[in-house]
């Protein structure tokens, strides 16, 4: 596509429920990055795909927190046991290569209730 | 560990005038600086990329400059529009990409 896309763009989860965000990149692009933000702040960095390998997950806050990018292009960034200080922007981007200028998606901005 | 931080938080300057946004970062060894605009509700839209090796970028009314030995870029705004108003993010790549928190600016009509 022309540009990174992100689905939902809202989502509204109730506390303990589990959510799945998608990243579909610029075609093409070898790496992505997830990162949240929160109101206020600037994003904050999350993990780090080459292609399907997930080289870097320094930034993930918990073991509830779960990405893949299995055949090298989407990828879904999964939630478990949804709690209220998980609501914040998450902010997909993607690059030619890990160096290169880095392209972001709309966000899919979560609230847990 | 890595921190960037922009200065100032927030900005109000009338129409037309000129304006410089401040980053500053703490590990002067960075693969390269990219500056961004974010408007409300929306996602991050790049502005410019300096790589390490290069001193400054421009386009159009935009110019990013990079001093890594002090470990410092400005954004330089020329002749602002209200269409300029939105809050504008630093960020370097190390090992890893680190955002400043922004600076928020507002264009007075």
């Amino acid at each position: 596509g022309a540009g990174v896309s992100q689905s939902p763009r809202y989502k509204v989860a109730k506390r303990g429920q589990d959510v799945a965000l998608r990243c579909d990149p610029i075609s093409g692009h070898v790496s992505l990055f997830w990162y949240q933000q929160a109101l206020g702040q600037g994003p904050e960095f999350l993990t780090y795909f080459q292609n399907e390998a997930q080289l870097d997950k320094s930034g993930l806050p918990s073991d509830r927190f779960f990405a893949e990018r299995p055949e090298g292009s989407v990828s879904t960034l999964k939630i478990q046991r949804t709690q209220q200080e998980d609501s914040a922007v998450y902010l997909c981007a993607s690059s030619l290569q890990g160096e290169g200028e880095q392209f972001f998606g709309p966000g899919t901005r979560l609230t847990v209730l | 560990k890595q921190e960037v931080t922009q200065i100032p938080a927030a900005l109000s300057v009338p129409e037309g005038e000129n304006l410089v946004l401040n980053c500053s970062f703490t590990d002067s060894a960075i693969y390269n600086l990219q500056w961004f605009r974010q408007d409300p509700g929306k996602g991050l839209t790049s502005l410019l990329l300096i790589q390490s090796s290069q001193r400054e970028q421009t386009s159009g009314r935009l110019n990013a400059s990079l001093d890594k030995s002090s470990g410092r870029s400005t954004l330089y705004i020329a002749a602002s529009q209200p269409g300029d108003s939105a809050t504008y993010l630093c960020a370097v790549l190390d090992d890893k990409i680190i955002f400043g928190k922004g600076t928020r600016l507002h264009i007075l009509p």
